[in-house]
């Protein structure tokens, strides 16, 4: 079974870091880029960054500069370590596969994971 | 960055009635749009990817259509399943955006 798995959420004060991981199963990680994605409650969906499978990077300007991506495909997994959290970070994270349908460029995220919530409070 | 605006945000509908959905960019994407559904604490499904194609396991009453700036996400005969919140995102350029979203309620 194709899945996405997260972990690593929790509730912290403003400031600190988190990593967050997310574990790929069920077909070739290292083929495919992925995204993370968050909602934040009651709200929309909001793209947070992406990987590509040659490791390219790319953020929203809204974390830009305090997240970082990166990638293991040895261990099938991605992370986003966040860093000087703020109480406007609180939300669930989701991590997405991307895929191009073999277009070549992302078309959409087929495969989500089930969600890893983050609070940040005081 | 490209906005996308869902109209409307709510939808009162019955069992069986033919639902659309609009999505509308700030400006010109081509085809580069996908929708989404999202049921109540749980992770968002692709429904439909290149603004029209219907996504592998997806039932044939969804259907989507447009280009460049409007599109329409249609579901021909609603179904008990089919309750939940609806969202376009547009990948033609970084950063990939999200319509707010559009919640189809049972009248």
């Amino acid at each position: 079974e194709v899945q996405l798995v997260e972990s690593g959420g929790g509730l912290v004060q403003p400031g600190v870091s988190l990593r967050l991981s997310c574990a790929g199963s069920g077909f070739t990680f290292s083929s495919f880029g992925m995204n993370w994605v968050r909602q934040a409650p009651g709200k929309g969906l909001e793209w947070v960054s992406f990987i590509s499978n040659s490791g390219n990077i790319y953020y929203a300007d809204s974390v830009k500069g305090r997240f970082i991506t990166s990638r293991d495909n040895a261990k099938n997994s991605v992370y986003l370590l966040m860093n000087s959290l703020r109480v406007e970070d609180t939300a669930v994270y989701y991590c997405a596969r991307d895929r191009g349908f073999n277009s070549g460029r992302t078309l959409a995220f087929d495969i989500w994971g089930q969600g890893t919530m983050v609070t940040v409070s005081a | 960055d490209i906005q996308l605006t869902q109209s409307p945000s709510f939808l009162s509908a019955s069992v069986g009635d033919r639902v659309t959905i609009t999505c509308r960019a700030s400006q010109a994407i081509s085809s580069y749009l996908a929708w989404y559904q999202q049921k109540p604490g749980k992770a968002p499904k692709l429904l439909i990817y290149a603004a029209s194609t219907l996504h592998s396991g997806v039932p044939s009453r969804f259907s989507g259509s447009g280009s460049r700036t409007e599109f329409t996400l249609t579901i021909s005969s609603l179904q008990p399943e089919d309750f939940a919140t609806y969202s376009c995102q547009q990948l033609n350029s970084y950063p990939w955006t999200f319509g707010q979203g559009t919640k189809v309620e049972i009248k």
